[in-house]
């Protein structure tokens, strides 16, 4: 079952920070972040194995709740190239990516 | 190092033509994919390899199939085309270095089809 990503949109000042959160109904093993420029290809960002690690790249990093099935993004003092839309995959068992499923991504807009 | 490259960037077709859709990687990953993206969705997976000679089934499989002859190449070919398959196709590599480590996906450029 697709994960459910929220929110939706965000539109941001650069600067500002933001939090786009990745939710399962059911446990898993893996979440992936992605991020995907308009036109572009998906980028990927971070894997997020269960033991509840956090990681990081760049001013961007994320958390990872085994527990409630969820995971978030952090974007911390926002950039504009950080616009784009962005993907969790979640993985309810370790295999190839052709266990991963994708949420419907949440677009973010960093404005000057 | 040019990565995964697709081609057609853009394609047009009629309802029942048929195309393929070329994928090469140069990372020698064993692991390939084929995803669709419809507009204000997410990928779905259409097909995958884990190897050379090796294809199975993702979510949405009907009306494409693939073939793995080499693990370089690992083409698309859509049969009969019908609007439904208007969206963008993307397709990806990875390397399972071991097992339960999780992989991160290479994705290609892209290829924007449109079944008018």
């Amino acid at each position: 079952q697709q994960p459910v990503q929220s929110p939706q949109a965000v539109i941001l000042r650069e600067g500002e920070d933001a939090v786009i959160n990745c939710s399962s109904s059911k446990a898993l093993y893996s979440v992936h972040w992605y991020r995907q420029k308009h036109g572009e290809a998906p980028v990927f960002l971070m894997i997020l194995l269960k033991g509840g690690e956090q990681k990081g790249h760049e001013k961007i990093s994320a958390s990872f709740n085994e527990k409630k099935q969820q995971s978030s993004l952090y974007l911390t003092a926002s950039q504009l190239s950080y616009s784009g839309t962005y993907f969790c995959g979640t993985e309810t068992q370790p295999g190839t990516a052709s266990k991963l499923t994708f949420g419907t991504g949440t677009r973010l807009q960093v404005t000057l | 190092n040019a990565g995964v490259t697709q081609t057609p960037k853009f394609r047009i077709l009629k309802i029942g033509q048929s195309m393929t859709l070329q994928c090469t990687q140069d990372m020698n990953h064993n692991y390939m994919y084929w995803y669709r993206q419809d507009p204000g969705m997410g990928l779905k997976l259409i097909y995958y390899s884990v190897g050379a000679g090796i294809t199975d089934k993702g979510e949405v499989p009907n009306g494409y199939n693939v073939s793995r002859s080499t693990t370089e190449d690992f083409p698309l070919r859509l049969e009969l085309a019908a609007p439904s398959q208007t969206s963008v196709y993307f397709c990806a590599s990875s390397y399972l270095a071991r097992e339960g480590r999780g992989e991160k996906l290479f994705f290609g450029s892209g290829t924007q089809l449109s079944v008018l």
